[in-house]
């Protein structure tokens, strides 16, 4: 069966500082890889989606970024964290093919102070 | 670029009553996703409408797909506490970009 996991569940990061936030799925190939962030009380806004390695659309313009360095890992980054970007955020993978269903990972709560 | 508006985004119901929520765009839909997330948890998909007036029932839940397939409803009969939660609707743009309404996040008074 497929697994997703991101990590960590939760940070608290000083503004300024740098981000990484990991996602991997397993027992899948080739799937299309996705990164949402949810202020508090708020929908779910796309960041990210690749549908494959080294293959990245930006949704939103600001200062994180995105990578896909293997077939199922998906990285989000920023070089320097501000207030603003704080909130839940989401990795979701989907199987290539027409209209499937995402699985989303546990959640990052990611708190910039 | 495709919007998808819900309403309402906030919706207060006493145990055992009925809702509905609505999910609007501003183009064609080629599919239509409903989602529910827990409190403190993460999206999980719950039913998926493609066809023109479609409707899908899940216990209490139904589901329906506008003839113009530009809008869905999700209604929910008889409410419990375990429909809390924050319900989207979604849809795909492209074959790959998915994208979510703001949610409508319910609250049940026992």
């Amino acid at each position: 069966s497929q697994t997703i996991h991101q990590w960590p569940a939760t940070l608290v990061q000083p503004v300024g500082s740098p981000l990484s936030l990991e996602c991997t799925v397993e027992g899948t190939s080739n799937p299309n890889l996705y990164w949402y962030r949810q202020a508090a009380g708020r929908g779910l806004q796309l960041l990210f989606y690749s549908v494959g390695i080294g293959q990245i659309s930006s949704e939103v313009p600001q200062n994180l970024s995105a990578s896909r360095p293997q077939d199922r890992q998906f990285i989000l980054s920023s070089k320097k964290l501000l207030l603003s970007d704080s909130g839940f955020y989401l990795c979701a993978w989907a199987q290539k093919g027409a209209y499937t269903e995402a699985f989303f990972g546990q959640g990052t709560r990611l708190t910039v102070v | 670029g495709q919007q998808v508006m819900q309403i309402p985004q906030y919706q207060h119901v006493q145990e055992g009553e009925d809702f509905t929520t609505y999910c609007n765009s501003s183009t064609t839909l080629s599919n239509i996703q409903w989602y529910k997330q827990r409190p403190g948890g993460h999206p999980v998909f719950l039913i998926q409408l493609v066809k023109s007036g479609e409707v899908k029932k899940q216990k209490r839940l139904t589901f329906q797909f506008g003839e113009a397939k530009k809008n869905s409803s999700l209604h929910i009969t008889a409410t419990q506490t375990t429909d809390v939660g924050t319900y989207f609707c979604a849809g795909y743009t492209n074959d790959y970009k998915l994208s979510f309404g703001a949610g409508t996040t319910v609250t049940v008074r026992a």
